[in-house]
């Protein structure tokens, strides 16, 4: 697609319950990062793929939280037993690795809330 | 490690003023720097950035800075501010080698006065 597409846009679960959140990114681009951006603040990183692996994933804030990347394409975002915590904006950006295209492009968040 | 300060929360300006908001940066060898614009309940949009080359890089909006390499700073600037470009700015800054990841400062919310 012509850019970076999250789904769901909002979603509210109650406490407790797995969510997933889906990113796609643009077309080609090898490297994919999700971020936490909580109300009011700045962004948090969470984890990177380079391909269908993860070489940096030391934002994860705990083992409730996983991602994956399959295809060099959509990545996943699980939150499992969610607390009212991890309610927040989630944030998918992708970007390329060559000199001319460094920068990350992003989408439009999922927001959740967790009650 | 790298990092990013962003020191003011809040930058006012009259429209038709010229603008700044600061950015300082710590890395390990040459950054790629970036600016980045938020409008509310929106995503992040990549307004400039700076590789290598001219200090002065010019992006999107009329928006501008100026990385200087002694000051570890990439200040945004714009000549004249539009009651349009209120927004949250977010400087970043990424290696261009090992993690690839991008570091955001805290943001800067900057309020064009009418």
């Amino acid at each position: 697609g012509a850019g970076v597409s999250q789904s769901p846009s909002n979603k509210v679960t109650e406490k407790g319950k797995d969510v997933e959140l889906r990113c796609d990114p643009i077309s080609g681009h090898t490297a994919l990062y999700w971020y936490r951006q909580r109300l009011g603040q700045g962004l948090e990183f969470l984890i990177y793929f380079q391909g269908n692996s993860a070489p940096d994933k030391s934002g994860l804030p705990s083992d409730r939280f996983s991602a994956e990347r399959t295809g060099e394409s959509v990545s996943t975002l699980t939150i499992q037993r969610t607390q009212q915590e991890d309610s927040a904006v989630y944030l998918c950006a992708s970007s390329g690795l060559g000199h001319l295209n460094t920068e990350a492009f992003f989408g439009q968040g999922t927001r959740l809330t967790v009650v | 490690a790298q990092s990013v300060a962003q020191p003011e929360d809040q930058v006012n300006v009259a429209e038709g003023n010229p603008l700044t908001v600061k950015c300082t940066y710590s890395v390990s060898g040459n950054p790629y720097l970036f600016w980045y614009v938020q409008y509310p309940n929106r995503g992040l949009q990549f307004l400039l950035k700076y590789i290598t080359g001219d200090n002065l890089v010019k992006g999107s909006y009329g928006f501008e800075a100026e990385f200087n390499k002694s000051q570890t700073s990439f200040h945004l600037k714009k000549p004249s501010a539009l009651v349009s470009d209120s927004a949250l700015y977010f400087c970043a800054v990424r290696g261009i080698s090992g993690t690839y990841k991008y570091i955001f400062g805290t943001g800067t919310r900057l309020k064009v006065l009418a």
